[in-house]
């Protein structure tokens, strides 16, 4: 079955530590998406991706960094420049085009040791 | 600034009543418009889009949302509601980019 795959599902990061979240589509879409969910505020876009090799800032991009070296693959990392980094990570995928809808990954939660 | 507001934090109602969620937004020329669905410690499921066309969009699960332009305003229904609708809803509005911009969320709870 084609789908978005995150992992690990939890995820537990020391002060000063960098951590990777991975996100793998088997959909052929071309774009990808990493965002935020925090309680009471919904989704917020951390970086998204369009072709491979390529990628733009969202609206939180700080303390985060992606790369896009497969079309298959979007992995998100953490870095200790994020202050305040526990909440859940959702990957999402889509064709090009803003009237396609978005398919989502299951999600990471990522939280401070 | 683009937005999207779901006024209400929960909506509560009753197993085989009619379910309303409301959603309006504010955003420049005419924007394609999803709802979303998100079961706990899962990721969003899309339920439907209005993209042009007929003003009421039939969906997933006997969803279907109505899409009105004066009031700028994409509200999702169901005509009888199940336990099992239980969930956290999603608007989320497309500009004419690849960006959507998603609404805080609702959670709807549904009584037996």
């Amino acid at each position: 079955d084609g789908g978005i795959t995150q992992s690990p599902k939890y995820l537990f990061r020391k002060e000063g530590q960098n951590v990777t979240l991975s996100c793998e589509q088997n959909l052929n879409h071309d774009a990808m998406y990493w965002y935020r969910q925090d309680p009471g505020q919904g989704l917020r876009l951390i970086y998204y991706s369009q072709i491979v090799n390529d990628f733009q800032k969202g609206d939180i991009a700080e303390g985060y960094s992606v790369s896009r070296e497969k079309k298959e693959s979007f992995p998100l990392t953490v870095t200790s420049a994020q202050k305040n980094p526990t909440a859940f990570y959702l990957c999402a995928s889509s064709i090009v085009g803003s009237n396609q809808p978005q398919h989502f990954g299951d999600g990471t939660r990522l939280s401070i040791l | 600034a683009q937005s999207v507001a779901q006024p209400e934090d929960q909506v509560n109602v009753a197993e085989g009543n009619p379910l309303t969620v409301k959603c309006t937004y504010s955003v420049s020329g005419n924007p394609y418009l999803f709802w979303y669905v998100q079961y706990p410690n899962r990721g969003l499921q899309f339920l439907l889009k209005y993209i042009t066309g007929d003003n009421l969009v039939k969906g997933s699960y006997g969803f279907e949302a109505e899409f009105n332009k004066s009031q700028t305003s994409f509200h999702l229904k169901k005509p009888s509601a199940l336990v099992s609708d239980s969930a956290l809803y999603f608007c989320a509005v497309s500009p004419t980019t690849d960006k959507l911009i998603f609404g805080t969320g609702t959670r709807l709870q549904v009584f037996p």
